[in-house]
């Protein structure tokens, strides 16, 4: 049974840390894409990838958030300095450029006190 | 650009009433589209999609019909469980390789 999956479930930090978050997309998918999750924002897209290829990160904090896929199986999203507005639900999703559909993993819940 | 509108929530509704949730979109050309459905404390996944104009997407009683005149993809279900309850999205993909532009989320609320 093939999933995304994503590490860690959830994560509590102090304003100011670095927080890494990881993401193995299904084997054979080679679009990435990470999304923030929060009430008042509902489900915004931050970056995707295509072939490992940044294609667009225009949702992204540019200041504070990085994202790459340092090969086929790994996808990592970065916040440094992180910040307490940062706190949300980020979700990785991946699929194949020919196919509709993205397979969402179950989420990084982050805090940032 | 393309963009996605969905009635706002919450629904509530009791055990085996009639859903309806309303979804009309914005986009060139002849975009796919989907609705992802999101349990509670889950990722998104997938529950019925439609490629093409007039396609019904069907899948575990619900349906939604690809309406090209009138740019709608309404969610239907018979008759709702409380195991249905969950938020509940419209997305649509354009033509070529681009992203999934999704609606706000409609959470729906099923009572025994």
């Amino acid at each position: 049974d093939a999933r995304v999956t994503q590490t860690p479930r959830d994560k509590v930090t102090e304003m100011g840390q670095e927080v890494t978050m990881r993401c193995q997309p299904i084997l054979g998918h080679n679009t990435v894409f990470w999304y923030r999750q929060t009430m008042m924002q509902g489900l915004e897209l931050l970056a995707y990838f295509r072939n490992r290829a940044p294609l667009d990160d225009s949702g992204m904090p540019k200041d504070r958030f990085s994202a790459e896929m340092p090969d086929a199986t790994l996808a990592t999203l970065k916040i440094q300095p992180s910040e307490p507005r940062d706190s949300a639900v980020y979700f990785c999703a991946s699929g194949l450029d020919q196919g509709p559909e993205q397979f969402f993993g179950p989420g990084t819940r982050l805090t940032v006190l | 650009g393309d963009s996605v509108t969905q009635m706002e929530g919450p629904v509530t509704l009791s055990e085996e009433a009639f859903l309806t949730i309303n979804c009309t979109y914005t986009a060139t050309g002849y975009p796919s589209l989907f609705w992802y459905v999101q349990y509670p404390g889950e990722g998104l996944q997938l529950l019925l999609k439609a490629t093409k104009a007039d396609d019904k997407g069907s899948n575990k009683g619900f349906e939604a019909t690809y309406r090209k005149e009138t740019t709608s993809f309404h969610l239907e279900k018979g008759s709702v469980q409380v195991s249905d309850s969950a938020v509940y999205f419209c997305a649509l993909r354009g033509t070529g390789f681009q992203k999934l532009v999704f609606g706000t989320g409609t959470r729906l609320l099923v009572s025994p």
